[in-house]
């Protein structure tokens, strides 16, 4: 049973370029979400997601991301006109249906540095 | 809101134990805990719920005080292959949730 996969696993934009982040969960999860790590730092919730729903977008920025986990595919973290302050590791977790143990799988993460 | 770790930094000999902590001022309903080595993805641990209930490896052992909303994580007879950062990740309820993580605890082991 393959692990959450995550791609591409480093990504350099120069500012102002877009930046497209894949996640394809665990076998049989249907819940994702993505976190964001800076440097030195721990982890910080952006977007959880049901396939064509998003469920808490509590932790995006308001301006230049957007995520989605369609019907079909995986699901895409987008980042527009990207700044230098997006250098980040970006990591999403799956979930299987929802029962008494959340637990949340990560995937490899995907390095993304912005020039 | 983020739950609050210590110590943020320990160094053990091989065979040593260590106790990492994870205190949150919100009631919880579940504490999930995490080890990332260094350029790589979180591996989950242990998870502990509100009532008592707890899932994870056989060789973790953790504790979740629902009252004072506290998680310690036990690493008994470390071996080298505990090196890394440990991570606490809380819930406020059931079901699917975010997990709002601590900073972070790095546990270094030497032989």
């Amino acid at each position: 049973n393959a692990g959450v996969m995550q791609n591409p696993r480093h990504l350099v934009r120069r500012r102002g370029q877009e930046a497209r982040l894949r996640c394809s969960p665990m076998k049989g999860h249907s819940h994702v979400y993505w976190y964001r790590q800076l440097p030195e730092e721990g982890l910080k919730f952006m977007v959880y997601l049901q396939k064509e729903n998003i469920i808490d977008e509590s932790g995006m920025p308001k301006e230049r991301f957007s995520a989605e986990f369609p019907k079909e595919g995986p699901s895409i973290l987008r980042i527009q006109q990207v700044v230098r302050g997006d250098s980040a590791a970006y990591f999403c977790a799956s979930s299987p249906e929802v029962h008494s143990y959340n637990e949340q799988f990560f995937g490899p993460g995907t390095r993304l540095t912005v020039l | 809101q983020q739950p609050v770790q210590s110590p943020q930094a320990v160094i053990l000999r091989e065979g040593e134990d260590a106790v990492i902590n994870c205190s949150s001022s919100k009631a919880l309903y579940s504490v999930h805990w995490y080890r990332q080595k260094h350029g790589e993805a979180p591996v989950f641990l242990m998870i502990l719920l509100k009532g008592g209930e707890q899932k994870g490896h056989e060789k973790i052992s953790a504790s979740f005080n629902e009252k004072k909303q506290q998680s310690s994580l036990y690493l008994t007879a470390s071996q080298l292959s505990y090196s890394g950062t440990y991570f606490c990740g809380t819930e406020r309820g059931q079901g699917a949730q975010k997990l709002v993580f601590g900073q972070g605890t790095r546990l270094t082991i030497n032989p």
